[in-house]
């Protein structure tokens, strides 16, 4: 079945560094992706809409020059957190929809998430 | 979106039935129900999804009543690895792709 990848898995760096997510769509090609975020003990919140070959839409909030999302192919999206701080630790997840499957209700596939620790 | 309403936490014995409950009184017609759970530390995991009829599949009954103000999600027999947090969501088939998520069950599989 469809399945989407995230790398890395976890990231520890020091504070005002920049890291890279990336999720990929392994084998279906995906126009959208989603990034959401979750802090501990909480839901998941939508950041950003991820389109091939234009601009992300971000959520209300959700500061785009800070999350950077590039969405250059079909297979793959990437969020970059720029000048990351500790109040940026969190858990990141990216999801896609499988554009083969018939009519909007299709479920969506999600990937196992990134653990991103700033110190 | 409608809003979805579900208990904060549940406990279920080991080998029982789990049956988490989802309110979406202001569902409206074209929405469709979904599930999902998210075990520790991992991105959520879809588990059945329907607009009217009851559904079935390999992991779950998704039973919607009648008016679809509400829904349960029946494990049939729990074990302890289906301890995780469940979300219900409501979503019109035409509402793009994206999911809001509500603060689901936390299904606690006890021995």
């Amino acid at each position: 079945g469809a399945v989407v990848s995230q790398h890395p898995s976890w990231v520890i760096c020091k504070s005002g560094t920049s890291v890279k997510i990336e999720c990929r769509s392994l084998d279906f090609q995906a126009t959208t992706m989603f990034w959401y975020r979750q802090f501990p003990k909480q839901s998941l919140m939508l950041m950003a809409t991820s389109n091939e070959g234009s601009k992300a839409t971000y959520e209300q909030g959700v500061e785009k020059d800070k999350f950077l999302i590039n969405h250059a192919s079909l297979t793959l999206s990437t969020l970059t957190v720029t000048s990351a701080h500790p109040e940026d630790s969190s858990f990141y997840i990216c999801s896609a929809r499988d554009p083969r499957s018939l009519g909007g209700n299709q479920p969506q596939h999600f990937g196992d998430g990134t653990r991103l620790s700033i110190l | 979106d409608a809003k979805t309403t579900q208990p904060p936490s549940m406990d279920c014995a080991e080998g029982r039935a789990a049956n988490l409950p989802c309110n979406h009184s202001t569902i409206s017609g074209n929405e469709y129900v979904y599930w999902y759970r998210q075990i520790h530390s991992q991105g959520p995991q879809y588990i059945i999804h329907g607009l009217k009829n009851n559904e079935t599949n390999e992991m779950a009954s998704l039973i919607i009543t009648e008016d679809r103000k509400s829904s349960t999600l029946i494990l049939p027999h729990a074990t302890l690895r289906d301890t995780a947090v469940y979300y219900c969501i409501v979503r019109a088939d035409n509402a793009g792709n994206m999911l809001t998520f509500g603060g689901g069950t936390r299904l606690m599989v006890k021995p």
